[in-house]
């Protein structure tokens, strides 16, 4: 188990451009998360996968973005169009939701991706 | 909406000092945790906190968490120049999204 992996760790692109991010989560992990994080903020939430599942997605998630996790395991985060207001370090992280019972749901986060919009 | 409020916003001692730093909400959370962040780099996770006036202590770092379940408390104790970074609290739980507070920023100068 090597942790959360982020890919690419840095991306500086230009207005307008696509932009794809991957994530791959701690393998037995069933729950991904993707967070958007500027400068002197915490984490806001984007979005979160149960398996293959999105199952929920924040109002942040403006329809030129979309996630996958197609198989279940790593995800990706593509923003289509991006404008310079997308600059932020992207997060990802992982957790192994509890079987009814327990409350138990640490997320492990991965290093970011840094996005640098011109 | 569950929000976290964290303060101090900032933070700046000497070497050896101690400090405490809190989370608070007006919202109840059956789990929170809470993380060191480095520039360029992804929240580090602390400690998780689950129980009611739960106490866990990580090496000179003491959490708490309130009985109600809705705030929390860090104190370092004898603070070193590693210790500086950004810390985070987050609320969540089975079944509920992860809310983070907006951090402390910590700086511990030699």
């Amino acid at each position: 188990d090597t942790g959360v992996s982020q890919n690419p760790r840095h991306k500086i692109t230009k207005r307008g451009q696509n932009v794809t991010f991957r994530c791959d989560p701690i393998s037995e992990h069933n729950r991904l998360y993707w967070y958007r994080q500027t400068l002197g903020q915490g984490p806001e939430f984007l979005t979160y996968f149960q398996n293959e599942a999105q199952l929920e997605k924040s109002r942040l998630l403006s329809d030129r973005f979309s996630a996958e996790r197609p198989k279940g395991s790593f995800s990706t985060l593509e923003i289509q169009r991006t404008e310079q207001g997308d600059s932020a370090m992207y997060l990802c992280a992982s957790s192994s939701a509890q079987a009814s019972g327990t409350s138990t749901d640490t997320q492990y986060f991965g290093p970011g991706t840094r996005l640098t919009v011109l | 909406t569950q929000l976290l409020e964290q303060s101090p916003q900032f933070l700046s001692i000497q070497e050896g000092e101690n400090l405490t730093v809190y989370c608070n909400s007006s919202s109840v959370f059956s789990s929170l945790q809470w993380y060191r962040q480095e520039p360029g780099e992804g929240p580090v996770l602390l400690v998780t906190v689950v129980t009611g006036g739960e106490v866990k202590k990580l090496k000179r770092l003491t959490f708490q968490f309130g009985d109600a379940r809705k705030d929390s408390s860090l104190h370092i104790t004898a603070a070193q120049p590693g210790d500086t970074g950004l810390y985070l609290c987050a609320g969540g739980g089975y079944g509920q999204n992860f809310v983070f507070g907006p951090g402390t920023r910590l700086s511990v100068l030699p």
